[in-house]
């Protein structure tokens, strides 16, 4: 089974802190996902990266930035964190598309 | 219009019953096509591929019309476990190498005694 871990399950953080969230998975998966998940919004796209050292933007990163040094860890930064940034963040991996992808247990987030 | 649009339910069905979710999406450029499940306060877990013949696993069947653009997820004989919110989802091409898959805000289902 593909696993994608999630450094924490829980966060507070206070406002104007750099916030790190890391995901690493063991599959060697080529692509590495960072999703928000807010009620009534579903899962929305932050940032994601099909290869090491690439990334590309996704429907909303702004506040946000990403590190991709190796290929099993993919992490999302929060520069200076906002109260609009309490979330859950969820991170996937993925390899050929007719898989799918697998999700870490997700990161909440809260910036007070 | 957004990209992949679902009715967010609730459903409340009884068990035993019948209950059929669809999905509509908007790029008909979109190449593949999935279910997912989600439990209350977790992660989503890959349910089902969508395939254009038509695919069922076990008391699920996914149908899928390009010419409509419409994705469907049918859950017979339904069970209390079945209760989660079921997330259509859509894989699509996002740059020349890179793709991303869209998720609709997902259909809550409650079965019930």
């Amino acid at each position: 089974d593909v696993k994608v871990t999630q450094s924490s399950r829980y966060l507070v953080k206070r406002t104007g802190e750099k916030v790190f969230l890391e995901c690493v998975q063991d599959m060697d998966h080529e692509n590495m996902f960072w999703y928000r998940q807010d009620p009534g919004l579903g899962l929305r796209l932050i940032y994601f990266s099909y290869d090491v050292k690439m990334k590309e933007k996704g429907d909303i990163p702004e506040g946000y930035s990403v590190s991709r040094e190796k290929k099993e860890r993919f992490s999302l930064i929060l520069e200076s964190a906002s109260t609009n940034q309490t979330s859950m963040y969820l991170c996937a991996s993925g390899g050929q598309e007719i898989y799918g992808y697998t999700f870490g247990s997700g990161t909440r987030l809260t910036v007070v | 219009r957004k990209e992949v649009e679902q009715d967010p339910g609730p459903f409340n069905v009884p068990e035993g019953a019948t209950v059929a979710f669809n999905c509509t999406y908007s790029n008909s450029a979109s190449q593949s096509f999935f279910w997912y499940r989600q439990d209350c306060r977790k992660e989503p877990k890959l349910l089902m591929s969508v395939y254009s013949s038509g695919n069922e696993d076990g008391r699920f069947t996914a149908q899928l019309n390009r010419a409509s653009q419409y994705i469907s997820l049918l859950i017979r004989d339904s069970k209390l476990s079945d209760s989660a919110t079921y997330l259509c989802v859509v894989w699509e091409s996002y740059t020349g190498t890179a793709s991303k898959l869209t998720f609709g805000t997902g259909t809550r289902l409650q079965v019930t005694l």
